[in-house]
């Protein structure tokens, strides 16, 4: 299966701040997704990250919160814009690679821990 | 439409013990159904999928889930449960007739194997 890495693993920062998280994958996918975990709770999904255009965003999310950017099928970057602690979560890039479109298992990083004070 | 439930948040068994985390579902169609792990401070791993054929299917660690449709159940299993085998469980399921390759996720259930 595909290795994705994710930059930072953890990260505190001030409110009002943003913060860029890099997804890297070690071979090309598909699609990229990027989901929100915050604590004590299941994973929500921000939007699909689509590669060479604007990403998908999920009901509940914005571009301006969060811009993503995909300019190749290796990487993404997600930005929590001007955070406020309720953005303290737990951020996971997740992909499904080319040879199993057709059922859709997802793969994960290691996902971005963030805590905003 | 496809949705998830786990009904439990947390299941506790003794090591050596056989374990059973539970995950129910609804789809239009037939289901395309997964089980993922996170342990602490890490991402989720993917543990099986059930697609078709089999209804009892193997996957990683020794962990194995049965699909049952006519109860629309997907229930992990384990014959012998470790302490290593504590962590937060995600049942995960995807309708391929609706067009996405979106699954849900249910809320996860914490299992804490004591030694």
């Amino acid at each position: 299966s595909a290795v994705i890495s994710q930059k930072p693993s953890r990260d505190i920062c001030q409110r009002g701040t943003s913060l860029t998280i890099q997804c890297q994958v070690d071979s090309q996918v598909t699609m990229m997704f990027w989901y929100r975990q915050q604590p004590g709770q299941s994973l929500t999904l921000i939007a699909t990250a689509n590669q060479g255009s604007e990403a998908t965003y999920e009901s509940g999310f914005v571009i301006d919160k969060f811009p993503i950017s995909r300019p190749n099928l290796t990487f993404s970057t997600l930005t929590v814009s001007n955070m406020s602690p309720e953005d303290s979560s737990i951020y996971l890039c997740s992909v499904v690679e080319q040879g199993v479109v057709g059922t859709g298992e997802l793969f994960f990083g290691e996902g971005s821990r963030l805590t905003v004070l | 439409a496809q949705s998830v439930a786990q009904p439990e948040d947390q299941v506790n068994v003794a090591e050596g013990n056989p374990l059973t985390v539970k995950c129910t579902y609804s789809v239009s169609g037939n289901p395309y159904l997964f089980w993922y792990v996170q342990y602490p401070n890490r991402g989720l791993q993917f543990l099986l999928k059930y697609i078709t054929g089999d209804n009892l299917v193997k996957g990683s660690y020794g962990f194995e889930a049965e699909f049952n449709k006519s109860q629309t159940s997907f229930h992990l299993k384990k014959p012998s449960a470790l302490v290593s085998d504590s962590a937060l469980y995600f049942c995960a399921v995807r309708d391929p007739s609706g067009g996405s390759y979106i699954p849900t996720f249910g809320r996860g259930t914490s299992l804490i194997v004591h030694p």
